[in-house]
């Protein structure tokens, strides 16, 4: 596609649901990357992929949280049991080559989750 | 652990004039990359600028530039003949060049007044 896509734009969720998120990267790009955006805050990093393969998972924030790239293209977020703080904006990126540091990333429009 | 500073939570400009946000970091690596993401309300983060820590010259992109400091861990973002387009929030990025977090600050909020 022209762009990062992200669905849904806007999710509710009722606390303890458990929800999906998509990111649909630009096309042949490898690298996908997913950070969480809390109110009035910098976007921080929640997890890689190079591919299929998820290389670091380090920001995941708890065991409720759980991502996958099984075909190496599209991703999801899924998020178990939510709870109010993980109220945010979920933005997903993703670079063409492998891991550099210096790749330019291109960002999706983001999820925004809200808890009650 | 990397962290980013931005302490202007806003800033003003009058349209034409010139703008400058800071933005500073603490690290212990040598290698290194920083950016200037600027994201409006569409959510969507654009990249503005980067600059490689090895490279001494100052990047530039048409009306934007930066004063890299390296010794003082400062990274400032000049914004030349400031648009109403440009009106936005502006994120100051830190990436190491070991692994793959990239740390963000806390954004600047810039108006730009017709």
């Amino acid at each position: 596609g022209a762009g990062v896509s992200q669905s849904p734009r806007y999710k509710v969720a009722k606390r303890g649901q458990d929800v999906a998120l998509r990111c649909d990267p630009i096309s042949g790009h490898v690298s996908l990357f997913w950070y969480q955006q809390a109110l009035g805050q910098g976007p921080e990093f929640l997890t890689y992929f190079q591919n299929e393969a998820q290389l670091d998972k380090s920001g995941l924030p708890s065991d409720r949280f759980f991502a996958e790239r099984p075909e190496g293209s599209v991703s999801t977020l899924k998020i178990q049991r939510t709870q109010q703080e993980d109220s945010a904006v979920y933005l997903c990126a993703s670079s063409l080559d492998g891991y550099s540091g210096n790749e330019k990333l291109f960002f999706g429009s983001g999820t925004q989750l809200s808890v009650l | 652990a990397q962290t980013v500073t931005q302490s202007q939570p806003e800033m003003s400009v009058q349209e034409a004039e010139t703008v400058t946000l800071s933005c500073t970091y603490d690290t212990s690596e040598s290698d290194y990359y920083l950016f200037w993401y600027k994201q409006p309300p569409s959510r969507q983060m654009i990249l503005v600028i980067r600059q490689e820590a090895y490279k001494q010259q100052n990047a530039t992109e048409n009306r934007f530039s930066v004063n890299f400091q390296k010794a003082a861990k400062s990274f400032s973002l000049k914004i030349s003949d400031s648009q109403l387009g440009d009106a936005a929030m502006y994120f100051c990025a830190y990436r190491s060049s070991y692994n793959n977090d990239m740390r963000f600050g806390a954004g600047t909020r810039l108006t730009v007044k017709p």
